[in-house]
C-alpha cells in the first residue's frame, strides 16, 4: 500500500522558514516524479513544485521561486520542501503526492498524503 | 501560463439525478502527435486530501464508479456523474498537466 506521511508543518513568523518533509513507503521511491501541492484554508489547490525521480529536474509555481526549494533523498525515501522568507499568503495545508510520469515528464498526481499544516503569522 | 476555469463554482442536484462539470482552459492540453488530453479530475472530500477520478480526461482510475465519466478535448472538458449518491458530497477539480500544473477553481457539489 502506497503511503505519503507529511511532517514539518507548524506555526512560524513572516520572513522565516520551515522544512516539510515527506516520508514514503510502498512503492519504488526512485521510480517517481514528486509535487508538494498546497491548499490555503477554505481554498482551492494550487500547484507548488514539482521534482523528476534523480531529482534532476526541478519545478515551481512562480510565487514561491526562489524562496522554496524542492529536493529528495532517494536512499531515505523521503521528499522535502525548504520554505524560506515564509509570507501569510503561504499559510496553508502542504501535500506531498506521488505523480505518474508520461514520455519524461510528469503527470497527474495518483496518491497524496494527509498534509501538513503551515500557519506564517506574527 | 494555463489557466483552468471550472463553471459552476457550486450545484446542487437530487440524489440519483445528473450533474455535469465544465472545465475549460486559456489554451489546449491535448498532444495532438499522442491524440492525448493531459487533464484530470480530482474529488475532494472535507478534511481528506484529493482522491485522482480520472487521468487524461476519460480515464477512469480502477475502484472509481462507473458512474463517473470525463469527457471532452482540447480546451472543453466535462465530468458527469450519471446517478448522484450521497457519498459524491465533495468539491471537484480539473487539472491540466501538459505544462507545469494547474487546478480550476473547484467545483462544490451539494445534494437538493
Amino acid at each position: 500500500e502506497v503511503q505519503l506521511v507529511e511532517s514539518g508543518g507548524g506555526l512560524v513568523q513572516p520572513g522565516g522558514s520551515l522544512r516539510l518533509s515527506c516520508a514514503a513507503s510502498g512503492f519504488i521511491f526512485s521510480d517517481y516524479w514528486m509535487s508538494w501541492v498546497r491548499q490555503a484554508p477554505g481554498k482551492g489547490l494550487e500547484w507548488v513544485a514539482s521534482i523528476k525521480y534523480e531529482g534532476g529536474e526541478k519545478y515551481y509555481v512562480d510565487s514561491v521561486k526562489g524562496r522554496f526549494t524542492i529536493s529528495r533523498d532517494n536512499a531515505k525515501k523521503s521528499l522535502y520542501l525548504q520554505m524560506n522568507n515564509l509570507r501569510d499568503a503561504d499559510t496553508a495545508v502542504y501535500y506531498c503526492a506521488r505523480d505518474r510520469e508520461y514520455l519524461g515528464s510528469g503527470t497527474e498526481s495518483d496518491n497524496w498524503g494527509q498534509g501538513t499544516l503551515v500557519t506564517v503569522s506574527s | 501560463d494555463i489557466v483552468m476555469t471550472q463553471s459552476p463554482d457550486s450545484l446542487a442536484v437530487s440524489l440519483g439525478e445528473r450533474a455535469t462539470i465544465n472545465c475549460k482552459s486559456s489554451q489546449s492540453v491535448l498532444y495532438g502527435s499522442h491524440n492525448k488530453n493531459y487533464l484530470a479530475w480530482y474529488q475532494q472530500k472535507p478534511g481528506q486530501p484529493p482522491k485522482l477520478l480520472i487521468s487524461w480526461a476519460s480515464t477512469r482510475e480502477s475502484g472509481v464508479p462507473d458512474r463517473f465519466s470525463g469527457s471532452g478535448s482540447g480546451t472543453d472538458f466535462t465530468l458527469t456523474i450519471s446517478s448522484l449518491q450521497a457519498e459524491d458530497v465533495a468539491v471537484y477539480y480539473c487539472q491540466q498537466y501538459f505544462s507545469t500544473p494547474v487546478f480550476g477553481q473547484g467545483t462544490k457539489v451539494e445534494i437538493k
